[in-house]
């Protein structure tokens, strides 16, 4: 099955500098690769997802890079704000009906 | 647009009962809806996927008969814990995908279960 490792497992920046966020997958099946932010306690929640046909996706402060070739899939957040102090978790899945293989997560902390 | 609830958010039960958990997407049809387990300060795990009109499918793993799952509707998924353990108390969340829409999958708020 797929198998996504995710690093760092905790990652701490001063506000207003850049955050990056690596996962590498496992299965070349894998097409849609999601990221999630999840506060202590609450649901996951979606900030952006890539799927394989792309390379790159940008969103205001957020972006999303993929290497297909080496199976590899990067987060990217911009101008950081003590807002996006939270847990991310990458994940991978063939779409559709597949679900979702998580990485295990990175606590970001955005230091003041 | 796109919300999934879950019911209950918390419950605390004694060892040997049953304990029962919906999940309903509220304003989309799902054909498929998706169960994760996941413990204090670690990701999520999948648990099984839940087809609407047919047999879930299950992660190796994962025990049929304790995690009964039910999808009647194209917007409820059923989670039946049966003869629940300590070992079973974990926060459990669901997801749904809109049948006519991306692959995105949007969760519930999730199900914090205790097994005293």
């Amino acid at each position: 099955g797929e198998n996504v490792e995710q690093h760092p497992s905790t990652l701490s920046v001063q506000e207003g500098d850049s955050a990056v966020i690596k996962c590498t997958y496992s299965d070349s099946a894998s097409n849609y690769f999601p990221w999630y932010k999840q506060e202590l306690g609450k649901r996951p929640q979606l900030i952006i997802d890539i799927r394989s046909n792309v390379g790159e996706k940008k969103d205001q402060r957020i972006a999303v890079t993929l290497n297909k070739t080496a199976k590899h899939f990067s987060l990217h957040i911009t101008e950081t704000q003590p807002e996006d102090s939270a847990v991310y978790f990458c994940a991978a899945s063939m779409g559709g009906a597949d679900g979702l293989t998580f990485g295990k997560g990175t606590h970001l902390i955005i230091q003041p | 647009g796109a919300v999934v609830s879950q019911h209950p958010s918390r419950v605390i039960c004694k060892s040997g009962t049953s304990v029962k958990i919906e999940c309903r997407s509220l304003d989309f049809q799902a054909t498929t809806m998706f169960w994760y387990r996941q413990f204090p300060k670690q990701s999520l795990m999948l648990m099984a996927t839940s087809n609407e009109g047919s047999k879930a499918t299950y992660e190796q793993g994962v025990e049929k008969d304790k995690f009964l799952i039910n999808h009647a509707s194209l917007t409820l998924s059923t989670l039946t814990v049966t003869s629940a353990h300590p070992e079973d108390s974990s926060f459990y969340i669901c997801s749904a995908r809109d049948s006519g829409g991306p692959d995105t999958q949007y969760f519930g708020p999730g199900t914090r279960l205790t097994v005293l």
